[in-house]
């Protein structure tokens, strides 16, 4: 089945910093490849994903690529603020697998 | 629009005890997952529909049973619950197989 492997387990940043997170994967028919982030106490919640036909996509202050050939992705948040520590988690799965696998989670501190 | 509904929020149950989580989705969404979160090992998932009328085992089902009731309900049974099944679970769904997963607020579960 799929493995997914997520680094760092935390990351401390100052505010306006960049942050970036990664992801390898082992199933090469993924084709999706969500990112989650929970607050305390919340359940995850989609903050952007991208598809196997897309290398880069970007939502303001937060982008996403991909290297298929590699099988990691990465999730990048630029100009960092307090309100986005949290955990952050990346997931994978194929269009037909029914399911995503989610890597372990980073705890991302934001430092005013 | 309620999103992910998830009842009790918080339950303490004996070991030995049975109960069932329940789950419900307000979004027309045909796949249903269940997922528990324990410290520092992410989301594992527990066993998932794809569809009303299915379902399947997830990563770690042992100690666990499903019902998929109809579209809207995806409910979890302990039957004898232990320790080991202390966690905090979430209930997701998705419009299809391999996209955006809604979570809802999770139902934190201690086993004495």
């Amino acid at each position: 089945g799929e493995n997914v492997e997520q680094h760092p387990s935390t990351l401390s940043v100052q505010e306006g910093d960049s942050a970036v997170i990664k992801c390898t994967y082992s199933d090469s028919a993924s084709n999706y490849f969500p990112w989650y982030k929970q607050e305390l106490g919340k359940g995850p919640q989609l903050i952007i994903d991208i598809r196997s036909n897309v290398g880069e996509k970007k939502d303001q202050r937060i982008a996403v690529t991909l290297n298929k050939t590699a099988k990691h992705f990465s999730l990048h948040i630029t100009e960092t603020q307090p309100e986005d520590s949290a955990v952050y988690f990346c997931a994978a799965s194929g269009a037909n697998a029914g399911k995503s696998t989610f890597g372990d989670g980073t705890t991302l501190t934001v430092k005013p | 629009n309620a999103g992910v509904t998830q009842t009790p929020k918080f339950q303490v149950l004996k070991t030995g005890q049975s109960m069932t989580l329940q789950c419900a989705q307000d979004m027309n969404h045909n796949s249903m997952y269940w997922y528990r979160q324990d410290p520092g090992m992410g989301l594992r998932l527990i066993y998932y529909s794809a569809s009303e009328g299915t379902t399947d085992k997830g990563e770690v089902p042992n100690g666990y049973n499903v019902s998929r009731l109809n579209k809207r309900e995806f409910s979890l049974r302990l039957e004898s619950a232990a320790p080991s099944q202390t966690s905090v679970y979430f209930c997701a769904s998705s419009l299809d197989r391999g996209s955006e997963q809604y979570f809802g607020p999770g139902t934190r579960l201690t086993v004495t």
